[in-house]
C-alpha cells in the first residue's frame, strides 16, 4: 500500500534552516513526490516535484531558500533562512496507478 | 497567470445537496485534468478524485463513490463538484487542483462546505 509518513510537527528559529522528512512506504522507494505548503487559512501552494535521485523542479515563484533532496525512501524539504511566513503546514504528495496520496502533513513553527 | 477561483462558502442541512464550482483561467482548460481534494476541520489533505477535462470522464477515490459527482462546463472553463445527501461528516474545505505531470501545480483557494441542522 502506497503511504507517505511525515512527522506531525517541527520547529526552528527565525533565520535558521530546517529539514522536513517524508517517508515512502516499503516497496515504493523509487517514487517521486511533490511538496506543498499551506499557510494558515489558505489553499495549498505547490513547492516542488522531487525525484528519487534528488533532482527537483520548483513551482512558479518559489524562492531558492526551498530545496529538496532524497535518500532511499526518504524525501526531504529543506528551508533555509527561515522567515515568519514559512510558518505553515507542509504536505508531501505522491501517486500510483490511478491514485493520489498525501502524507499527514508537518506543522512548522518558526520560533 | 494560472488561477483557479472557487465559489463561496456554503451552509447546508443534512440531506441537502451542494455544488461547488472551480473556474480556471490563464491556460487551456482541456489540456490538464482537474482533481478535487478535501480537508476536514483540523485535518490533512485527502484526495477525492479527478475528472478528465477532455472527455468528462470522472474517477472517484475509494470512499467517494455514489454521492460525489464531478462535472464540467468547458465553455466557461469550469469544473464542478456536487455532493448529494449531505452528512455532517462532509463538513470540510474542498479544493480543486490542476494536475500536471502527476503533481498538483495550481490550487483553488478552497470552498468551505458546512453541513449542520
Amino acid at each position: 500500500q502506497l503511504v507517505l509518513t511525515q512527522s506531525p510537527s517541527a520547529s526552528a528559529s527565525l533565520g535558521a534552516s530546517v529539514k522536513l522528512t517524508c517517508t515512502l512506504s516499503s516497496g515504493h522507494s523509487s517514487y517521486a513526490i511533490a511538496w506543498h505548503q499551506q499557510q494558515p487559512e489558505k489553499g495549498p501552494r505547490y513547492l516542488m516535484r522531487l525525484n528519487s535521485d534528488g533532482s527537483h523542479t520548483k513551482g512558479d515563484g518559489i524562492p531558492d531558500r526551498f530545496s529538496g533532496s532524497s535518500s532511499g525512501a526518504e524525501r526531504y524539504l529543506t528551508i533555509s533562512s527561515l522567515q515568519s511566513e514559512d510558518e505553515a503546514d507542509y504536505y508531501c504528495q505522491t501517486w500510483g496507478t490511478g491514485i493520489w496520496v498525501f502524507g499527514g502533513g508537518t506543522t512548522l513553527t518558526v520560533l | 497567470q494560472v488561477q483557479m477561483v472557487q465559489s463561496g462558502s456554503e451552509m447546508k442541512k443534512p440531506g441537502a445537496s451542494v455544488k461547488v464550482s472551480c473556474k480556471a483561467s490563464g491556460y487551456t482548460f482541456t489540456s490538464y485534468a482537474m482533481h478535487w481534494v478535501r480537508q476536514a476541520p483540523g485535518q490533512g489533505l485527502e484526495w477525492v478524485g479527478w475528472i478528465n477535462t477532455n472527455t468528462g470522464n470522472p474517477t472517484y477515490a475509494q470512499g467517494f463513490t455514489g454521492r460525489f459527482v464531478f462535472s464540467l462546463d468547458s465553455s466557461v472553463s469550469t469544473a464542478y463538484l456536487q455532493i448529494t445527501s449531505l452528512k455532517a461528516e462532509d463538513t470540510a474545505v474542498y479544493f480543486c487542483a490542476r494536475i500536471r505531470n502527476d503533481v498538483f501545480d495550481y490550487w483553488g483557494q478552497g470552498t468551505l462546505v458546512t453541513v449542520s441542522s
